[in-house]
């Protein structure tokens, strides 16, 4: 069975600096990987997802997240961060099993302060 | 529609009755998911429907939870004698097709709270 670990439930950082949301995942087989974001009283959106080919992925608001097999992980990064980008943010694995079955980690929430 | 819309927002609901969860899917989308928030247990798969057929619902909790889907569109999950320890946000996302690598569009959820 598939599992995901987000390690911090809650990572607080300054307006302007990096920040990196890490996630690790388990399986036996090859996975597809993403992070789904939710803000504030809104329903989960994807941010970026891996699936084969280069394993950095980026999403158009500036994250990105670099596949490592040999890790088992997919962190999430930014090198500058908004006070928008206050929410809480979802790492999930899925697999190959005739359909697309989401497992998720726990959740990152993150929080942006000037 | 433009997303996909769940219905209603909130429902409280004493301890020992029923619910109806709705879901209304992104048209023309032919998969969609049931997924449960709680706290302390973050996001939790229910079940999965494509089309009207329910391949996979290995993620119910118990006998009280049933859902189906009508017309390939909109799906209503039931919660039987509902007891505490459902309250939770339960989320509805839909798929064009259910292939993987596929994005899944996620509705604002139904947050249920048992007295």
């Amino acid at each position: 069975a598939q599992s995901v670990t987000q390690l911090d439930s809650q990572v607080p950082v300054f307006e302007e600096a990096p920040v990196e949301l890490r996630c690790n995942y388990s399986s036996s087989v090859s996975v597809y990987l993403f992070w789904y974001v939710q803000y504030p009283n809104q329903g989960l959106q994807l941010l970026l997802k891996y699936l084969s080919g280069s394993t950095l992925v980026k999403s158009i608001n500036g994250f990105e997240a670099e596949f490592n097999k040999s890790q088992t992980s997919f962190h999430l990064r930014k090198p500058s961060v908004h006070i928008s980008d206050t929410a809480e943010y979802f790492c999930a694995v899925s697999v190959d099993t005739g359909f697309q079955k989401l497992v998720f980690g726990t959740g990152t929430r993150l929080l942006v302060s000037p | 529609g433009a997303g996909v819309s769940q219905s209603p927002s909130n429902k409280v609901t004493e301890k020992g009755k029923d619910v109806e969860l709705r879901c209304d899917p992104i048209s023309g989308h032919t998969a969609l998911y049931w997924y449960r928030q709680s706290l302390g247990q973050g996001l939790e798969f229910l079940i999965y429907f494509q089309g009207n057929s329910a391949p996979d619902k290995s993620g119910l909790p118990s006998d009280r939870f049933s859902a189906e889907r009508t017309g390939g569109s909109v799906s209503t999950l039931t919660i039987q004698r509902t007891q505490q320890e459902d309250s939770a946000v339960y989320l509805c996302a839909s798929s064009l097709a259910g292939g993987v690598g596929e994005t899944q569009y996620f509705g604002p959820g139904t947050r249920l709270l048992v007295l």
